[in-house]
Parts: C-alpha cells; sequence; structure tokens
C-alpha cells in the first residue's frame, strides 16, 4: 500500500482533458512538502514531468500542469494526445517515515 | 548533457549479495545529491536509498535498512548501491537517479535507464 494514492487507472479521448489526483496526509503533502510528478512510457525509465508542485522543466509541454492544495495534488493533461499514454506517479517526502515516497501510479489510456 | 548509467546487475540467489554502480557525466557529480529508486515486476516504483553530495550523509528506506549500503566515488563520478541478504522481493529494476538539491535528495530531476535485478533460487 502506498503512502501517497493514486487511482489505478484513467481514460480519455484524444483531445479531451483528464486528471490525476495524489492524496496525501499530514506527514507528507500536508506538511508542505513539494509533489513532484513523473511519467514512465511503456518500456522506458521515469521521467521528471512536474517538479516543485507545479513547474514544468524544460522541454515539457505546457499541455502538463501540476496543482497542490491541502493534503493533495493533482496533475492535469489537456489536449490529450495518443503519445501520453503512460504511467503517471506523483511524489513527495514524508516527514515521518523519513523518507522520499511515491503514489501507486496511474496508468492513463488515450481512448 | 547528464548521463547515468547503472550496471551490476543479473541473477542471484536469496541470501547473496550484489553491487551496483551508475556512473554519471554531464554535470558535477559532487555537487548533487543521488538516489536509488527500484520497481519490481509490473509494479510501481519504490525509493530505495539516497546520499548527499559529499557522501557524508545516507538515508535508507526501511525495506533495505541493515541490508543495503549507499555509496559514492566523487573522484570517479560513481554511485553504488551494496546489497546484501538479498531476498526475493528485492528482484526489480533499479534506476540511479539525480537528486536537484545537495543534501537530502527530495525528488529524482534525471533517471538512467535501470539495472535488472533478479533474487531467485
Amino acid at each position: 500500500q502506498s503512502v501517497l494514492t493514486q487511482p489505478p487507472s484513467v481514460s480519455g479521448a484524444p483531445g479531451q482533458r483528464v486528471t490525476i489526483s495524489c492524496t496525501g496526509s499530514s506527514s507528507n503533502i500536508g506538511a508542505g512538502y513539494d509533489v513532484h510528478w513523473y511519467q514512465q512510457l511503456p518500456g522506458t525509465a521515469p521521467k521528471l514531468l512536474i517538479y516543485d508542485n507545479s513547474n514544468r522543466p524544460s522541454g515539457v509541454p505546457d499541455r502538463f500542469s501540476g496543482s497542490k492544495s491541502g493534503t493533495s495534488a493533482s496533475l492535469a493533461i489537456t489536449g490529450l494526445q495518443a503519445e501520453d499514454e503512460a504511467d503517471y506517479y506523483c511524489q513527495s517526502y514524508d516527514t515521518s517515515l523519513s523518507a522520499v515516497v511515491f503514489g501507486g501510479g496511474t496508468k492513463l489510456t488515450v481512448l | 548533457e547528464v548521463q547515468l548509467v547503472e550496471s551490476g546487475g543479473g541473477l542471484v540467489q536469496p541470501g547473496g549479495s550484489l553491487r551496483l554502480s551508475c556512473a554519471a557525466s554531464g554535470f558535477t557529480f559532487s555537487t548533487y545529491a543521488m538516489s536509488w529508486v527500484r520497481q519490481a515486476p509490473g509494479k510501481g516504483l519504490e525509493w530505495v536509498s539516497g546520499i548527499s553530495g559529499s557522501g557524508g550523509s545516507t538515508y535508507y528506506a526501511d525495506s533495505v535498512k541493515g541490508r543495503f549500503t549507499i555509496s559514492r566515488d566523487n573522484s570517479k563520478n560513481t554511485l553504488y548501491l551494496q546489497m546484501n541478504s538479498l531476498r526475493v522481493e528485492d528482484t526489480a529494476i533499479y534506476y540511479c537517479a539525480k537528486a536537484p538539491g545537495s543534501v537530502r535528495p527530495r525528488n529524482c530531476d534525471y533517471w538512467g535507464q535501470g539495472t535488472l535485478v533478479t533474487v531467485s533460487s
């Protein structure tokens, strides 16, 4: 069981908007620790998608955005494209565990 | 360009040992904290261990504490993970990842391609 909770799967048609939630607790997201998001395309290593809650690394399209509120965070993808089909992971830091923690991952299917 | 290249994975029997290496290039290695993150077959990501840029501070997940040791050689731009008393549940792809900061790794901005560790009799 992951410290951060994500839906196992989401789906959307090309061009649509989808959101992926990430729920934590008072010892991680709620304690003020930043949330980061990673995209893992099939058969490849994870790639940083969003850092520090809402910032995009160079090269990441602005179709991807992140937000954080209270003990939760979310990743939004607009203008869905076939190449967005991947697994998405949220990640933060947990002060009780003194450890980096990940969500269980969400598989995005583009219909 | 940041490059992280892991090596050292393979098949090992339960109770055995293995040492993973991660060769880094494209950045000032000693300036940045580093982590090992693993992914069991068909499962999600699990942070395993981290180390500060100087190597003076190390951090471990409870699942590997006392069995795994992270270290780095800044003169060789190389990160290591010594894995002892391996268990079947340690079977995973092990990724080396760079942190954006120097002290305690709180996230990963670059990842290697991973090396597969299989623990089986």
